[in-house]
C-alpha cells in the first residue's frame, strides 16, 4: 500500500501557482519523497525529490516540513500542459525498494 | 539520449490468446521494471530487474506472466493465457542503479476482448 495522502483532485488557473499537498506521516528517516507526474497516455515522468531540505529545479519547487509528515509540490506558473495526475510517492533507499504509485492528484489547469 | 523504447503500442487480442511486449531500456540503466497500469488508477510493480537477474516479482501472476531480460539489456512481458482483467497499460521503465529516478516508456496499451 502507498504510504501518501494526496487530494483527489485540484484546480489551478493559468499562471498561477499550483500547490499540490502530500501527506507522509509515517515516513521513515532514511526514506525519500519523489514526486512524478503522468500526463494522458503517456508514462510518468520524474519531477523531483527531497530527503529534508527543500529542492528546486527547472520544474518545480519542493517544501518537505520539518517533520517531515507532510510535503508540497509547487509548481510556480502552472500552464495548460500541466494538466495530469501527480503521484507522491515515499521511497527508501536500496535495489529492492521499486517506486510504488498510489492514485495521485489530478491537476486541472484551466485558461 | 534515447528514451525507453516499447513496442507494440497497441494491441488487441481474444481472451486465451498469448501476447507479448518489448522494452528496450536507456542505455547504461542497470535496473529496470515492468509495471501494469489499469484505468482510473495508478501504476502497479509487476516486476523488477537489476541487470538480467530478478531483485522482486512479488506481484507477477506467475501462472499467466513472465518476464526475462536476456543480457541485462532488452526485456519481454509475455501473458499467456490472458484474461479479460489483463486489459490495462503495460509501462516499462528503467534507472541508473539503486536510483530512485526512473525513465518510464511510454507503455503498451492491451485490450482483451
Amino acid at each position: 500500500d502507498a504510504k501518501t495522502t494526496q487530494p483527489t483532485s485540484m484546480d489551478c488557473a493559468e499562471g498561477r501557482a499550483a500547490n499540490l499537498p502530500c501527506n507522509h506521516s509515517t515516513i521513515s528517516g532514511n526514506e525519500y519523497v519523489y514526486w512524478y507526474r503522468q500526463i494522458h497516455s503517456q508514462g510518468p515522468q520524474y519531477i523531483i525529490h527531497g530527503l529534508k531540505n527543500n529542492e528546486t529545479n527547472e520544474m518545480a519547487s519542493l517544501i518537505i516540513t520539518e517533520d517531515r509528515k507532510s510535503s508540497t509540490l509547487i509548481l510556480p506558473h502552472a500552464t495548460l500542459r500541466d494538466t495530469a495526475v501527480y503521484y507522491c510517492i515515499v521511497r527508501g533507499p536500496g535495489a529492492g525498494t521499486a517506486l510504488i504509485f498510489g492514485k495521485g492528484t489530478t491537476l486541472s489547469v484551466s485558461s | 539520449e534515447a528514451g525507453v523504447a516499447q513496442s507494440p503500442r497497441y494491441k488487441i487480442i481474444e481472451k486465451r490468446q498469448s501476447v507479448a511486449f518489448w522494452c528496450n531500456p536507456i542505455s547504461g540503466h542497470a535496473t529496470l521494471y515492468w509495471y501494469q497500469q489499469i484505468l482510473g488508477q495508478g501504476p502497479k510493480l509487476l516486476i523488477q530487474f537489476q541487470n538480467n537477474g530478478v531483485v522482486d516479482d512479488s506481484q507477477l501472476p506467475k501462472d499467466r506472466f513472465s518476464a526475462e531480460r536476456l543480457k541485462g539489456v532488452d526485456s519481454t512481458l509475455k501473458i499467456q493465457p490472458a484474461k479479460l482483467e489483463d486489459s490495462a497499460v503495460y509501462l516499462c521503465a528503467s534507472s541508473f542503479a539503486r536510483s530512485g529516478v526512473y525513465t518510464f516508456g511510454s507503455g503498451t496499451r492491451l485490450t482483451v476482448v
